[in-house]
Formats: C-alpha cells, structure tokens, sequence
C-alpha cells in the first residue's frame, strides 16, 4: 500500500508569494492533517479535513488555508508569504475514525514539503 | 487545551544498552491517546508506540516499552538493547477529542557505537 504523497518536496519562494502543496493520502484513508513543523515551535497543528469538510483548524492566520476533495487529496496554500513561514510541512492521514472513544488516533506521515522563503 | 512536554532535549545511549526518554502531560479530557513518534534524518514520521488511556496495562511493541503513569500524567518511552538505527528525534504526542495531535519539542536521541 502506497504511503502519504507529498509535493513538492522542495521549494523557494520569496516574500509576498503564495504557494500551494498537495497531499495524497494513503488509500482508503479519509482525513487529513497538516503540521508546520521549524526548529523554534516544533510540530503546530494547522488543520485537519475529513470528507472535504474542515473540522479543526489551529491557531495561524488566515493567509494558511487549506481544502479537501472528493479523493481525500488534500492541498494547503500560503497566500503573502513570509520569511517566518519558512518550515518543513507535514501532511498525515488516518482513517479519521478511531477505533476508541478519543477519536484522534494513529496518524501516518508524509515525507513533508520543505518550504523556503527568501 | 492539551500540553506534551519533553525535558529532555538530548539523550545519548551505548549501542546495545537501555535508554528512557521522558514525557508529561496535561488534558482535561478523559478519553485520550498517547503516542511515540520517530523521525529520523529521513525526516519521514512513523509510530513508535501507542497507548490509550483507559488502558491500565503498558503498551509494548518489541523493544520499545511504555511506562503509563495515568495520575501523574506522564508517559516514559524504554528502548531496550538500542540499534544504530534507533538514532532519531523523538516525539510524544497526545490525541483526544478534537482530531488533531499534540507533540512535544522532541528528544534527540544519538546511539554510540
């Protein structure tokens, strides 16, 4: 079973663009989670879809958004970037539906994007 | 609002010996998951070991162990009989309710040969 796709792998961009990354999930999989993850803060939370629907997002700006489609494919987008968004970005999957009460579970990771801007 | 803390920034371990990394807690759920992560130089992240919380019993996969301490929130990872090859950064992380991870600032473990 093919795992989490992420593209582009690398990618340069200077300050004021935008830039989109795509997610392909493992197969069967419905959710989606993206993470920034930089030396300073860690792995933060930006949000998680299931079934092309968002239900949670963390706390940056409205310049990071994100979507789902019908394949579970998932793209995220930085609109106006900055040097501070410089980061590798993680996409996970899971089934999205926890065996156990809690219904975070087991999350299977990408390789990540590595995103620097200039 | 869930918290992972990880005081422990660097660990190194003789190849073939026993390592515990450390990890505490904070939640106010009741029905939660606790993780370890690893991510070597690869940079891919992949599960150690899991454990729900409303099971009393340590999780253990192979060589790496959990010590659960429910009350006082803490969630300690053993590597037992450590391999080059165990030599990433690890992560704890908890997950409840609201469909998304919390990790800690990760442990960077180095194996001596």
């Amino acid at each position: 079973k093919a795992g989490v796709t992420q593209t582009p792998r690398y990618l340069i961009k200077t300050r004021g663009q935008q830039v989109t990354l795509s997610c392909s999930p493992i197969s069967g999989h419905r959710s989606v989670s993206w993470y920034q993850q930089t030396p300073g803060q860690g792995l933060q939370f930006l949000f998680e879809y299931f079934s092309e629907t968002q239900r949670n997002k963390g706390n940056f700006p409205g310049r990071f958004s994100g979507r789902q489609f019908s394949n579970s494919r998932s793209e995220m987008n930085v609109s106006t970037l900055e040097l501070g968004d410089s980061a590798l970005y993680l996409c996970a999957s899971s089934s999205g539906l926890a065996g156990g009460r809690a219904n975070t579970g087991e999350l299977f990771f990408g390789e990540g994007s590595r995103l620097t801007v200039l | 609002a869930q918290t992972v803390t990880q005081s422990q920034p660097e660990m190194s371990v003789q190849e073939a010996e026993t390592v515990t990394l450390s990890c505490t807690y904070d939640t106010s759920e009741s029905d939660y998951y606790l993780f370890w992560y690893k991510q070597p130089p690869s940079r891919q992240m992949i599960l150690v070991i899991r454990q729900e919380a409303y099971k009393q019993q340590n999780a253990t996969e192979n060589r790496f162990s959990v010590n659960f301490q429910k009350a006082a929130k803490s969630f300690s990872l053993k590597i037992s009989d450590s391999q080059l090859g165990d030599a990433a950064m690890y992560f704890c992380a908890s997950g409840g309710s609201n469909y998304k991870l919390t990790f800690g600032k990760g442990t960077l473990l180095t194996v001596n040969p």
